[in-house]
């Protein structure tokens, strides 16, 4: 069984600064998938970013990238030049044989 | 249409009745999932298909729960006898391929609350 924890419920970030939202998780499997997704209020969820287990390179889509650690199972997001439109609930999440574990969220506020 | 529609976004059930609730995938999507997400907390997986086969109802709490994809395309999830802890948000999400790596794409959910 796959298991994902988002150790921090709330984070706080000035427009244009730098935040990282922290993931860690635990599986007994050797090929897996990791993502965030993004939750706006009242809004659909949506794929911010996905690493692929057996890359040892950090994904990067534009502002967002990760820090994937695998021995240490930790998979970061982290945002930077924050916008107030990245304002969200953002999960952390696996996908091994089909099944997808999702974190319980970290909600993001921007402040302008 | 161009992303995961679901209805009814909200519903009202008295306990003990029955509720069923539909998704329409993207046109052409092979996969497809079912989520409940509780008020806080995190999408926990139910059940998934590829095609018209159900290849993993683990995650189905109880068997109240019922689902089912009969011609590959729309999906209906089904509730009977409704209980208060069945209150929650059920998501729909589908994609394109199959495999871990495929990018999911969620449709609004339904808001489903039992008294």
């Amino acid at each position: 069984a796959q298991t994902v924890t988002q150790s921090q419920p709330e984070m706080s970030v000035q427009e244009a600064e730098t935040v990282t939202l922290s993931c860690t998780y635990d599986t007994s499997e050797s090929d897996y998938y990791l993502f965030w997704y993004k939750q706006p209020p009242s809004r659909q969820m949506i794929l911010v970013i996905r690493q692929e287990a057996y890359k040892q390179q950090n994904a990067t889509e534009n502002r967002f990238s990760v820090n994937f650690q695998k021995a240490a199972k930790s998979f970061s997001l982290k945002i930077s030049d924050s916008q107030l439109g990245d304002a969200a609930m953002y999960f952390c999440a696996t996908a091994v044989a089909g099944k997808s574990t999702f974190g319980d969220g970290t909600t993001l506020t921007v402040k302008p | 249409g161009a992303g995961v529609s679901q209805s009814p976004r909200y519903k009202v059930a008295k306990r003990g009745q029955d509720v069923a609730l539909r998704c329409d995938p993207i046109s052409g999507h092979v996969s497809l999932f079912w989520y409940q997400q509780a008020l806080g907390q995190g999408p926990e997986f139910l059940t998934y298909f590829q095609n018209e086969a159900q290849l993993d109802k683990s995650g189905l709490p109880s068997d109240r729960f019922f689902a089912e994809r009969p011609e590959g395309s729309v999906s209906t999830l089904k509730i009977q006898r409704t209980q208060q802890e069945d209150s929650a948000v059920y998501l729909c999400a589908s994609t394109q391929a199959l495999g871990d790596q495929e990018t999911q794409y969620f449709g609004p959910g339904t808001r489903l609350l039992v008294l």
